[in-house]
C-alpha cells in the first residue's frame, strides 16, 4: 500500500538554527499539507499546498515557515530560526488524484522537533 | 469563525460497550467537509472519514457510524461493540470545500478497558 514518508523520525536543533523536515508523499497526489502537534496538544494545520503553491497557510505559518516541492517528490518544511515553541510532532499529509479528485489524506508518520 | 468544539475530553469503557464521541462546529461557509481521525497511543494519525455538508445521511462502516446533523452543527461519531483497540484520540475536523485550511477538535481521549 502507497505510504506517505517523513525524515527523520527525530530532530533536535539548537534554538535559532534552521531545520528542514523531509517529506515524500504519495506519488500521483495532487495536494500537500503540513500538521504540527505539541505534544499533548490537538493537530494544528500549518500550510496546503496545490499546483506548486501555497493554498492556504495558518496564523502559526509565519515568515519563519516555508514549504518547497523542490523535485516533484519531495515536500519539504523548512523553519528559518527555530524557537522552544516550535517544539512539536510535524505531520505531513497527501491526498487527491486527477482521476479520485481530493479523495482521502494519508499521513507520514511525523518528525518530532525538540529545539533545545 | 471557524472553530470544532469536543466537549469530552476523556471517556472510559469496558469492551464491547458502545461509545459516542461528540463534535460540534461552527463555520461560516454554508458549505464545507468534516472529518474525524483516530490517533491511537503509537502517534500516527488515520484518517477515517470525510462528509461532505451537502450530506447529511448517516454512514456506517463495520461498527463505526457517523451522524451529521447540519441543524445543531453536530458530527458524533459512534462505536459500537468497542474493542480495546479502539483506545485512541479521536480528532473531529472542519475544512473549506478545497481543503485548504483545516481547524482541528482538542480530540477525545477513549480507553476501551477489557
Amino acid at each position: 500500500e502507497p505510504e506517505v514518508t517523513q525524515t527523520p523520525s527525530h530532530q533536535v536543533t539548537q534554538m535559532g538554527q534552521e531545520v528542514i523536515l523531509r517529506c515524500v508523499p504519495i506519488s500521483n497526489h495532487l495536494y500537500f499539507y503540513w500538521y504540527r502537534q505539541i505534544l499533548g496538544q490537538k493537530v494544528e494545520f500549518l500550510v496546503s499546498f496545490y499546483n506548486n503553491e501555497i493554498s492556504e497557510k495558518s496564523e502559526i505559518f509565519d515568515d519563519q515557515f516555508s514549504v518547497e516541492r523542490p523535485d516533484g517528490s519531495n515536500f519539504t518544511l523548512k523553519i528559518r530560526s527555530t524557537k522552544l515553541e516550535d517544539s512539536a510532532m510535524y505531520f505531513c499529509a497527501s491526498s487527491g488524484t486527477r482521476r479520485t479528485g481530493l479523495g482521502e489524506q494519508y499521513f507520514g508518520p511525523g518528525t518530532r522537533l525538540t529545539v533545545t | 469563525a471557524q472553530k470544532v468544539t469536543q466537549a469530552q475530553t476523556e471517556i472510559s469503557v469496558v469492551e464491547k460497550e458502545d461509545v459516542t464521541l461528540d463534535c460540534v462546529y461552527e463555520t461560516r461557509d454554508t458549505t464545507y467537509y468534516l472529518f474525524w481521525y483516530k490517533q491511537p497511543p503509537s502517534g500516527e494519525l488515520v484518517f477515517l472519514i470525510r462528509r461532505n455538508s451537502f450530506d447529511e445521511q448517516n454512514e456506517i462502516s463495520g461498527r463505526y457510524s457517523w451522524n451529521f446533523q447540519k441543524s445543531t452543527s453536530s458530527f458524533n461519531f459512534t462505536i459500537t461493540a468497542s474493542q480495546v483497540v479502539d483506545s485512541a484520540v479521536y480528532f473531529c475536523a472542519l475544512s473549506d470545500l478545497n481543503l485548504n485550511k483545516f481547524y482541528f477538535g482538542s480530540g477525545t481521549k477513549l480507553n476501551v478497558k477489557p
